[in-house]
């Protein structure tokens, strides 16, 4: 069974980092193309960032410059290393694997808070 | 950039009865790349429909979703109970991208 489980969510102050992980179950992350979409309190979905094969990633705009996709195959694990966090992106950041050009199977999320 | 528009925000109605939801793009895209999602209270969006009109691995017969160009339908036909929730249409872009819809949101009448 394909299983996504996402940590790393907590409090942080404007400005600071943190890294998101996506733990994957059921397949290997280096055979799947993978994304993270996040979800702002009582609010709508919002594309974040994608990775494609080995080395090929995409940002949105709001977030380009500032966070980093990456994956460690030995750990079948996704990242996304937020850095110069502000209060936009304050949200529940949810994993998702890439079917073509949809998004088949998700985590079940990790809130991020950036507050002082 | 395409903007998905969904109409309407919020649909209330009884089980048993019909749900038609609207998702219009700003330009017109190909099927392939409209998808829709059900977003439960709590819990992760699941995919129901991809290339428009295809449903995901074990989404019920109810389920249906139609349309092209510009303009497309994600139907309903007999609301359960456990079918209340909110539902997002998303395109895929060339860049890559993802953008969605921003939401409908059905609930009991």
């Amino acid at each position: 069974e394909v299983q996504l489980v996402e940590s790393g969510g907590g409090v942080i102050q404007p400005g600071g980092s943190l890294r998101l992980s996506c733990a994957a179950s059921g397949f290997t992350v280096s055979s799947k193309y993978m994304n993270w979409v996040r979800q702002a309190p009582g609010k709508g979905l919002e594309w974040v960032s994608a990775l494609y094969g080995g080395a090929s990633t995409y940002y949105a705009d709001s977030v380009k410059g500032r966070f980093i996709i990456s994956r460690d195959t030995s750990k079948n694990t996704l990242y996304l290393q937020m850095n110069n966090l502000r209060a936009d992106d304050t949200a529940v950041y949810y994993c998702a694997t890439i079917s073509g050009s949809y998004l088949d199977c998700w985590g079940q999320g990790t809130l991020v808070t950036v507050s002082s | 950039d395409i903007v998905l528009t969904q109409s309407p925000g919020t649909l209330s109605l009884s089980p048993g009865e019909r749900a038609t939801l609207s998702c219009r793009a700003s330009q017109s895209i190909s099927s392939s790349y409209l998808a829709w999602y059900q977003q439960k209270p709590g819990q992760a969006p699941r995919l129901l429909i991809y290339g428009a009109s295809s449903r995901a691995t074990g989404i019920p017969d109810r389920f249906s979703g139609s349309g092209s160009g510009t303009d497309f339908t994600l139907t309903i036909t007999r609301l359960e109970p456990e079918d209340f929730a909110v539902y997002y249409c998303q395109q895929y872009g060339y860049s890559p991208t993802w953008t969605f819809g921003q939401g409908t949101k059905v609930e009991i009448k």
